[in-house]
């Protein structure tokens, strides 16, 4: 069955430090997501990718966060600089259309001391 | 940013027993709603897409329901196992395409 790469699975940063997320979604799902989700909360959306173009990034913290897809296939999302409160789980997620149901990978969990 | 309430927000049972969730959502602009399950050190697993009112899906012991109306699901578990240990998360979508997942209800089945 096709899955949704991620790596790493685990990262330890310090405060101040850059720490990037790769994404690998299922071949031919034009639609890719990046998900944070902090322990007891809801998957919360950072950026939606429709082939290489964001179609919604409002929920980005755009001073510190980036996202990209170059050629619209595997994804990167970058934090710099890191801070304590960016502590979560960041996962991603692909599907073929924005209303399909979503595949999602294992997530990276970030803890930033 | 749709408002998403689930509940409740944990949930304690014995094997055996039978259960069910609550998902809330505006009925407003409704398209889908998505069920996932969440086993711990797992991926996010879909579980059912669901669209028309009065719309019920069924996967073996799970079923759910739709009021696209008055805007909730249920997601009903039958002879729960130690094995449908999860966090269960909905996720409805507008028809602009916008997905809100809720903050999951935690199901801990006992043996």
């Amino acid at each position: 069955e096709a899955e949704v790469a991620q790596s790493p699975r685990y990262k330890i940063t310090e405060k101040s430090q850059a720490v990037a997320f790769w994404c690998d979604p299922i071949s031919g799902h034009a639609t890719l997501y990046w998900y944070r989700q902090i322990l007891g909360q809801g998957p919360e959306l950072l950026v939606q990718f429709q082939d290489e173009s964001v179609v919604d990034d409002s929920q980005l913290p755009k001073d510190r966060f980036s996202a990209e897809r170059l050629k619209g296939v595997d994804s990167t999302l970058k934090i710099q600089p890191a801070e304590l409160g960016d502590s979560a789980m960041y996962l991603c997620a692909s599907s073929l259309g924005h209303n399909t149901g979503y595949t999602f990978g294992s997530g990276t969990r970030l803890t930033v001391v | 940013i749709l408002n998403v309430e689930q509940s409740p927000q944990s949930l304690h049972v014995q094997e055996g027993d039978s259960t069910n969730f609550t998902c809330s959502f505006p009925s407003s602009n409704f398209y889908a709603l998505h069920w996932y399950r969440w086993e711990t050190a797992k991926s996010p697993e879909a579980l059912f897409v669901m669209t028309l009112n009065g719309d019920e899906k069924k996967k073996g012991r799970i079923s759910a329901t739709l009021n696209t109306k008055e805007g909730y699901s249920y997601l009903y578990i039958k002879g729960s196992q130690p094995e449908d240990s999860a966090t269960y998360l909905c996720a409805p979508n507008t028809n602009a395409g916008k997905s809100t997942f809720g903050d999951g209800t935690t199901l801990t089945v006992k043996p």
